[in-house]
């Protein structure tokens, strides 16, 4: 089975505090991507990497950047979180073709 | 901006009716689609893709691709109450590289 790992479940921040959500996939998988939930928005993609060190803007991605050194982990970084970025992260890996993503367990942010 | 839309819901049916989700999508170029299913507090975890035209069956799961309509369907035969969640449709990008989802159809299984 696909394992894609994000670091925490659930995380508090400060606001304008430098945030890392981290995320590793065990499949070998080239795509990763970061998605944020909120309700009555749905899944919006703010970052997604179809290699090492590339990376490609989302939907959303201002207040946001990437990192991606190794091809099983991706990192997401909140530059200087604020309490708009409160919602739940969910990381993402899948092939080069087409067969679907898979998802992380998610993790919770609270920005205050 | 490309757009998948779906009925929020909530969809409810007795248990052992069919339930029938569906989605436009806005892309003509559109290849690929998924249903993922997701339950309150998890992750989404993809249930079917289709990418031919017609219909495509996985045990109760039937999903219907109509490409000249921009529509994709997700059908639940005999739904039980364990099927209540919200299901995504997603579409692949043209480039791809990236889902594009829907904000969910919310269905209730009642027993």
């Amino acid at each position: 089975d696909v394992k894609v790992t994000q670091s925490s479940r659930y995380l508090v921040k400060r606001t304008g505090e430098k945030v890392f959500l981290e995320c590793v996939q065990d499949m070998d998988h080239e795509n990763m991507f970061w998605y944020r939930q909120d309700p009555g928005l749905g899944l919006r993609l703010i970052y997604f990497s179809y290699d090492v060190k590339m990376k490609e803007k989302g939907d959303i991605p201002e207040g946001y950047s990437v990192s991606r050194e190794k091809k099983e982990r991706f990192s997401l970084i909140l530059e200087s979180a604020s309490t708009n970025q409160t919602s739940m992260y969910l990381c993402a890996s899948s092939l080069g073709h087409p067969t679907g993503a898979f998802f992380g367990q998610g993790t919770r942010l609270t920005v205050v | 901006q490309k757009e998948v839309e779906q009925n929020s819901g909530p969809l409810s049916v007795p248990e052992g009716a069919i339930a029938s989700l569906n989605c436009t999508y806005s892309d003509r170029g559109s290849q690929s689609f998924f249903w993922y299913r997701q339950y309150s507090g998890k992750s989404p975890e993809l249930i079917m893709f289709i990418y031919s035209n017609g219909d495509k069956e996985d045990g109760r799961f039937t999903a219907q691709l109509n490409k000249a309509s921009q529509y994709v369907s997700l059908l639940i035969r005999d739904s039980q109450p364990s099927d209540s969640a919200t299901y995504l449709c997603a579409v692949l990008n043209q480039a791809g590289t990236a889902l594009i989802f829907g904000k969910g159809t919310t269905l209730s299984v009642s027993s």
